[in-house]
């Protein structure tokens, strides 16, 4: 089946420190793949996606490469900063569903100054 | 353009009782998925509702039902309601087509005594 598997959380980091949250994924075909942010209180916000196979989302200074070969989409951002502390969900889209979101467990990251 | 707007943004009910959540799109989206985020299950799919017909349905009892009207708006239903029932109810609004990017909305938290 198809699913998505996040490192464990919390992590903890002061700012300006560089991040990396390991994603993997197990899926038939060829999924997209997205990281979604969640801040307290609220919904989920997109945060980059990538359709195919070596394909590099980017947004707000994070980015995230979809690795076929390792069946990864780690997220990094090289500095991060306290208002980046938030809960981050890696998801995938089977090919053959496409409105079904499969999302890992999630990340919390807090950021201290 | 308007986000993806839930209504009620709490709910407390008891055992037993039913409740319907409400959910209006962005505008011009004719997709609209539901997600149950609970703390030991994480994000899990409900159900998505494309043109007014239910185009995927995750493993959740048939307690849990949804529509969708003409406008594109959505409700979604629990009815016999169980303490596990207890979750922050996600409503997601796309196009429905291509990429498929789901939009999210801020979330109905259920609390069922």
């Amino acid at each position: 089946g198809n699913s998505v598997t996040q490192m464990e959380g919390p992590v903890t980091l002061s700012e300006e420190a560089f991040l990396t949250i390991n994603c993997t994924y197990t899926a038939t075909g060829y999924p997209s793949l997205f990281w979604y942010v969640q801040y307290p209180g609220e919904g989920l916000q997109l945060l980059l996606k990538a359709t195919k196979a070596d394909d590099k989302g980017s947004n707000k200074g994070f980015e995230a490469t979809y690795r076929k070969e390792t069946t990864s989409f780690h997220l990094e951002k090289g500095s991060v900063q306290v208002s980046d502390s938030a809960v981050y969900f890696c998801a995938l889209v089977p090919t053959s569903n496409t409105g079904k979101l499969i999302f890992g467990q999630g990340t919390t990251l807090q950021v201290k100054p | 353009k308007a986000g993806v707007t839930q209504t009620p943004r709490y709910l407390i009910k008891t055992r037993g009782q039913q409740v319907t959540l409400s959910c209006s799109p962005i505008s011009g989206h004719r997709s609209v998925s539901w997600y149950q985020q609970t703390p030991g299950q994480g994000l899990q799919f409900l159900f998505e509702y494309f043109s007014e017909t239910q185009r995927n349905k995750g493993n959740f009892p048939g307690r849990f039902s949804g529509r969708q009207f003409s406008n594109s708006r959505s409700e979604m239903n629990v009815s016999t309601l169980e303490l596990g029932d207890s979750a922050l109810y996600l409503c997601a609004s796309s196009d429905g087509t291509g990429e498929n990017i789901q939009y999210f909305g801020a979330g109905t938290r259920l609390s069922v005594l």
